[in-house]
């Protein structure tokens, strides 16, 4: 069963918008939650986790993520988006009871308008 | 600097001919993993390693092979390729299991 669901296959806003993708999973306990964001033609790098603590966790490139447990949510957020950010996102999830394992979503491909 | 590299990065071959994708990290990480990527699929987990000699199986090692003699290397093992084998794999390691990850730039293969 899939762990990780990113329900935006494509996602398109204008420079300067806000932006907000989702993330799902499944798994009773807390998780441990990541984001990761590929480039065209690049590795992946990551951007925000989350383990524990403070619900709202600050990335690299101006996002953030917030972790809600009542929803097993943990949404990516920027702001304002620029031009750079057009990339395919990643939610992952790794469970405590399987630590070595790491479930990757389907990804959220964001295009960005001048 | 810091890094994953991965051998070769491009690599055409034919169903049944053994190859082998070679991973190598410099920050003395305990834990790899192998990962394959194919549209629509997001990352799939492979195989697994926390430490030299200690492997495990991810969600898709069917046809796959690795070994972890030594801390810094960590090689992926296609014994007979076929062609639902072709895709784009990722080498990662990290300090611990839950950790950062960080990613070599990939190996494209097309098994014809």
């Amino acid at each position: 069963a899939q762990s990780v669901t990113q329900p935006d296959i494509h996602i398109t806003v204008s420079e300067g918008a806000s932006l907000e993708l989702r993330c799902n999973y499944s798994y009773g306990a807390t998780p441990y939650l990541f984001w990761y964001v590929q480039s065209p033609g690049q590795g992946l790098q990551l951007l925000l986790k989350y383990f524990s603590g403070d619900t709202l966790v600050q990335g690299i490139k101006g996002f953030e993520a917030e972790f809600k447990r009542s929803q097993s949510s943990f949404n990516l957020r920027k702001p304002s988006v620029h031009w750079s950010d057009a990339a395919e996102y990643f939610c992952a999830v790794a469970r405590g009871s399987t630590l070595g394992r790491l479930y990757f979503g389907r990804g959220t491909q964001l295009t960005v308008w001048p | 600097e810091a890094q994953v590299t991965q051998n070769p990065r491009y690599l055409i071959t034919v169903t049944g001919k053994k190859l082998t994708v070679t991973c190598s990290q410099n920050m003395n990480h305990e834990y790899m993993s192998w990962y394959r990527q194919d549209p629509g699929l997001g990352l799939r987990q492979i195989y697994y390693s926390m430490n030299v000699e200690v492997t495990d199986k991810g969600d898709v090692p069917e046809g796959y092979k690795v070994s972890r003699k030594e801390k810094r290397n960590f090689p992926l093992i296609l014994e007979s390729p076929s062609p639902n084998q072709t895709s784009l794999y990722f080498c990662a390691s990290s300090s611990a299991l839950v950790e950062t990850q960080y990613f070599g730039p990939g190996t494209r293969l097309l098994v014809l």
